[in-house]
């Protein structure tokens, strides 16, 4: 069965610093897809970036990127040069190609609280 | 801009009473989904549903039930709630595909008591 793992319940970070968020995986599946959800205080969910695991290179959007470690079924989120308005939770979530389960599944999620 | 709303926001329920939460998106996409957010548990999949007139049970499906009477409306039914059913839930819209991407309501707080 898949499973998504976030250790880290909370990081706090200084602003303008880069930060990076941990999670594993476990699956079965040869093909897979890697996704990382922000939630905002007002509790909106939006997706940030996607990594597929056919892929070798790390996917980046904006400050944001992906330390994909596909032996260690790791996808990091990278954070580079925080804002304040970064703090928020974030979920890493997996979802299964091949013949495996459809559905997406979370982690628990990281609390980020970015200081001035 | 993809749109998906909840209705209601907040939701007061009685234990043993009916309640549905609705969902509505106008993305025009086939699939919609019912999760719930616990403290520890992150979104857990409740039911889903691949398009018009089909609901499929996710991880936690018992104590709800789910319908889909268009592309658009998707909704949520705990015929009798129960307090272990108080809760954060989520509606979310995709299109159809491995790679999916999510668009998530603004959520709708019940508490049961």
């Amino acid at each position: 069965a898949q499973k998504v793992t976030q250790t880290q319940t909370s990081i706090s970070v200084m602003e303008k610093t880069t930060v990076t968020m941990d999670c594993v995986y476990e699956t079965q599946d040869s093909s897979y897809f890697l996704f990382w959800y922000k939630q905002t205080a007002s509790g909106e969910i939006v997706f940030l970036i996607r990594q597929d695991s056919y892929k070798k290179e790390n996917a980046t959007v904006g400050h944001y990127s992906l330390n994909f470690q596909k032996p260690k079924s790791s996808i990091g989120l990278i954070i580079t040069a925080t804002q304040i308005e970064d703090s928020a939770v974030y979920f890493c979530a997996m979802r299964e190609g091949g013949s495996g389960s459809w559905q997406l599944i979370f982690g628990s999620g990281t609390q980020l609280t970015v200081m001035p | 801009e993809a749109a998906v709303t909840q209705s209601p926001r907040n939701k007061v329920a009685v234990t043993g009473g009916k309640v549905t939460l609705s969902c509505n998106q106008t993305n025009n996409h086939n699939n919609m989904y019912w999760y719930r957010q616990d403290t520890g548990h992150g979104l857990r999949l409740i039911h889903y549903s691949y398009g018009a007139g089909s609901t499929e049970k996710g991880d936690i499906p018992d104590g709800y039930k789910a319908s889909r009477p268009s592309q658009e409306n998707f909704s949520l039914i705990l015929e009798l709630a129960t307090p272990s059913q108080t809760s954060v839930y989520f509606c979310a819209s995709g299109v159809r595909g491995s790679a999916e991407t999510l668009y998530f309501g603004s959520g709708t707080r019940l508490t049961v008591l």
